[in-house]
C-alpha cells in the first residue's frame, strides 16, 4: 500500500461544477498537509496547507480528518484555469523534512 | 527577484555519459531536495539536504550523486549507473514556520538519452 493515495481520475467537469478529490495516508504521525497544483510540463506549485481547523482560499477549501487519516480538496465554481493535476503531500516534520507525495489526481474542467 | 533556478530546461546524455544537472536558490533555505517525476506518475525523492555540506540519500537514490559546497547550490550528478535516467528532474527548497515545512519547486529539467 502507498503512504499517500489519491484517485487519479481524470475527473471531467463542466465549468461551474463543484468537485472534491480526497487523499488517504497511512502513517497516522504525519504532521502537515498540503494541496500542491501541476499544469502540464510544469513543476508544482503550492496551492494551499490544510490545517486540522480546516481553511479556505476564495473557491477552494481543504480539510483534514486525522481519525480517518484523509484530506480533501473542494472546489467550488469551476473555472477552465483550474484544469490540471492536483498533488496530495504528506510531512512526517520530523529532522528529516521528508515529504511524501500522492500520484495526483488530473481535474480537467471543460466548457 | 527571489526563487529556484534549474539548469539546462532540457538535457541530452548519450550512453556511458554523467551528466549534472544545476540547482540555485536565493531564497535562504537551509533544506533543498531533488525529485525524478516520470510520465503519470508522482514525484520520487532522489537525495536531499538539510545543511551545507551534509545530504542524505532518498527513495531512489541509486545512480545519482549530489554535492551542498554552498547553501544555494544543490547539483545533481546523473552517473551512468543510471541505466533509465529519461524523466523530468525538480528540485525543491524548504522553509519551515513552527510544525509547517512547506517546499517550492524550480521549473524542472528534462533529461533524454539518445
Amino acid at each position: 500500500r502507498k503512504e499517500v493515495e489519491q484517485d487519479p481520475g481524470p475527473f471531467n467537469v463542466p465549468e461551474g461544477a463543484t468537485v472534491a478529490f480526497n487523499c488517504t495516508y497511512s502513517n497516522s504521525a504525519s504532521q502537515s498537509f498540503f494541496w500542491y497544483r501541476q499544469d502540464c510540463r510544469k513543476e508544482p506549485k503550492l496551492l494551499m496547507s490544510v490545517y486540522s481547523s480546516g481553511n479556505e482560499d476564495g473557491r477552494f477549501t481543504a480539510q483534514l480528518n486525522r481519525a480517518s487519516q484523509y484530506i480533501s480538496l473542494l472546489i467550488r465554481d469551476s473555472k477552465l484555469s483550474d484544469s490540471a493535476t492536483y498533488l496530495c503531500v504528506v510531512n512526517l516534520n520530523t529532522n528529516a523534512g521528508k515529504s511524501t507525495f500522492g500520484d495526483g489526481t488530473t481535474l480537467t474542467v471543460k466548457p | 527577484d527571489g526563487g529556484i533556478t534549474q539548469s539546462p530546461k532540457y538535457l541530452f546524455r548519450k550512453e556511458g555519459q554523467n551528466v549534472t544537472l544545476s540547482c540555485e536558490q536565493n531564497l535562504n533555505h537551509d533544506a533543498m531536495y531533488w525529485y525524478r517525476q516520470d510520465p503519470g506518475q508522482g514525484l520520487r525523492l532522489i537525495y536531499y539536504s538539510q545543511i551545507v555540506n551534509d545530504f542524505q540519500k532518498g527513495d531512489i537514490a541509486e545512480g545519482y550523486s549530489v554535492s551542498r559546497e554552498k547553501k544555494e547550490s544543490f547539483p545533481l550528478t546523473v552517473t551512468s549507473a543510471q541505466k533509465n535516467p529519461t524523466a523530468f528532474y525538480l528540485c525543491a527548497s524548504s522553509t519551515r514556520q513552527g510544525v509547517q515545512e512547506t517546499q517550492y519547486f524550480g521549473p524542472g529539467t528534462r533529461l533524454l538519452v539518445l
